[in-house]
């Protein structure tokens, strides 16, 4: 079944502990993103990647660092997370940064204490 | 990138067409709208796109207007599962990103 897995689904965590949210696609796609979502600012994308070893920022990048060592995968790391990025985040991916459909994760509910 | 505009919340009686509208006026002539919709807080699921001409598939129908500055997703029988928030978006940006707005809450009731 084509998809995209998001580990862990929800995490709680203190401020100032490095944490890795795991991001994988099944579908050989080159293009994958982050998202973050906070009520009434809707979706808002972190960084994206448009083939392995290439990233860029998105609208919201500062606190957060991306690695695209490998087609499939797309971690999302937090080296001293903060209370502002408790968040519900979202992994998308799709074929290339031109195709349409993008397909997300299931999301991961993270709460910095 | 072209902005959208969309009603922030609509209700539908279920079984009956859900008409969800939404304004970009300032699209230009390359720019594809797409329709993604999230329910409750799950990932946002891709429902449609086009370009010039009506679409449809086995989700649902795309209305675009002759001038582009407008469109009409619809649902043709909605049901309580098609409750979500519903987005319009016009795809810009050099890298294909794609821009949510707050989009349009649909309630579809009994």
């Amino acid at each position: 079944e084509a998809q995209v897995t998001q580990n862990p689904r929800y995490l709680i965590t203190v401020t100032g502990k490095k944490l890795t949210v795991t991001c994988s696609q099944n579908m050989n796609h080159e293009y994958m993103s982050w998202y973050r979502q906070d009520p009434g600012l809707g979706l808002r994308q972190i960084y994206y990647s448009m083939n392995v070893e290439v990233t860029d920022k998105g609208d919201v990048p500062e606190g957060y660092k991306v690695s695209r060592k490998e087609k499939r995968n797309f971690p999302l790391i937090l080296e001293s997370p903060s209370p502002n990025q408790t968040s519900l985040y979202f992994c998308a991916s799709r074929p290339n940064r031109l195709d349409t459909e993008a397909f997300f994760g299931q999301g991961t509910r993270l709460t910095v204490v | 990138d072209a902005k959208t505009t969309q009603p922030p919340s609509m209700d539908c009686a279920e079984g009956r067409a859900a008409n969800l509208p939404c304004n970009h006026s300032t699209i230009s002539g390359n720019e594809y709208v797409y329709w993604y919709r999230q329910i409750h807080s799950q990932g946002p699921q891709y429902i449609i796109h086009g370009l010039k001409n009506n679409e449809t598939n086995e989700m649902a129908s795309l209305i675009i207007t002759e001038d582009r500055k407008s469109s009409t997703l619809i649902l043709p029988h909605a049901t309580l599962r098609d409750t979500a928030v519903y987005y319009c978006i016009v795809r810009g940006g050099s890298q294909g990103n794609l821009i949510f707005g707050k989009g349009t809450k649909l309630s579809v009731k009994p």
